[in-house]
């Protein structure tokens, strides 16, 4: 079975900051990862995915996850935040046996501050 | 519409009796799933489908039923509804496993 933790449930910061929202994961088999945001009253859209390749991937709005194997950890970063980024994020692991089904972190509040 | 849709957005019942949400998505995907949410708890599997006619258990299925007879379609039914359900509900479709899962836009479901 795969489990997911998200290490902080509410990260504040100021706009223009940089952000890191941090991901670990435990599986036991090859996993794929991802990235969702859900804003206010919305379902969730899938910000990055990695499934294979390179380890670096990157959203089209400034947002950069990196997994980490060794450490098992797919941390979201952004240099520089806007107010509109305010939302909460949810880590999310597939095991790549599995019926695509995904085990999710329990969510990180973003909060953007003028 | 395209995409996928959830009915009813809200929905306020009594403790006892039978809720079914219902979900249906226009892209033909194979893979369907109920998610609820719940603070500190992120989104939990309830169900999934891996195609009409196949479906099978999540993390959290008790309580609920689900039915799969047309590929686009996937109702999610609280049998007796308890207080312990009530949550935020969504459901999810892909196309395959390699594949994003795109999300409804959530049921808010109260159980008084």
């Amino acid at each position: 079975a795969q489990s997911v933790t998200q290490l902080d449930s509410q990260v504040p910061v100021f706009e223009e900051a940089p952000v890191e929202l941090r991901c670990n994961y435990s599986s036991s088999v090859s996993v794929y990862l991802f990235w969702y945001v859900q804003y206010p009253n919305q379902g969730l859209q899938l910000l990055l995915k990695y499934l294979s390749g390179s380890t670096l991937v990157e959203s089209i709005n400034g947002f950069e996850a990196e997994f980490n194997k060794s450490q098992t950890s797919f941390h979201l970063r952004k240099p520089s935040v806007h107010i509109s980024d305010t939302a909460e994020y949810f880590c999310a692991v597939r095991a790549g046996t599995s019926y695509g089904k995904l085990t999710f972190g329990q969510g990180t509040i973003l909060t953007v501050h003028p | 519409d395209a995409g996928i849709t959830q009915s009813p957005r809200y929905k306020i019942t009594e403790t006892g009796r039978q809720v079914t949400l219902m979900c249906h998505q226009t892209w033909s995907h194979s893979y369907m799933f109920w998610y609820r949410q719940d603070l500190g708890h992120g989104l939990r599997l309830i169900y999934y489908s891996a195609a009409a006619d196949i479906t099978d258990k999540g993390e959290v299925p008790d309580g609920y039923v689900v039915s799969r007879s047309k590929t686009e379609n996937f109702p999610l039914t609280l049998e007796s509804a308890t207080r312990s359900q009530t949550s935020v509900y969504f459901c999810a479709s892909t196309a395959g496993l390699v594949n994003e899962q795109f999300f409804g836009p959530g049921t808010r479901l109260t159980v008084l």
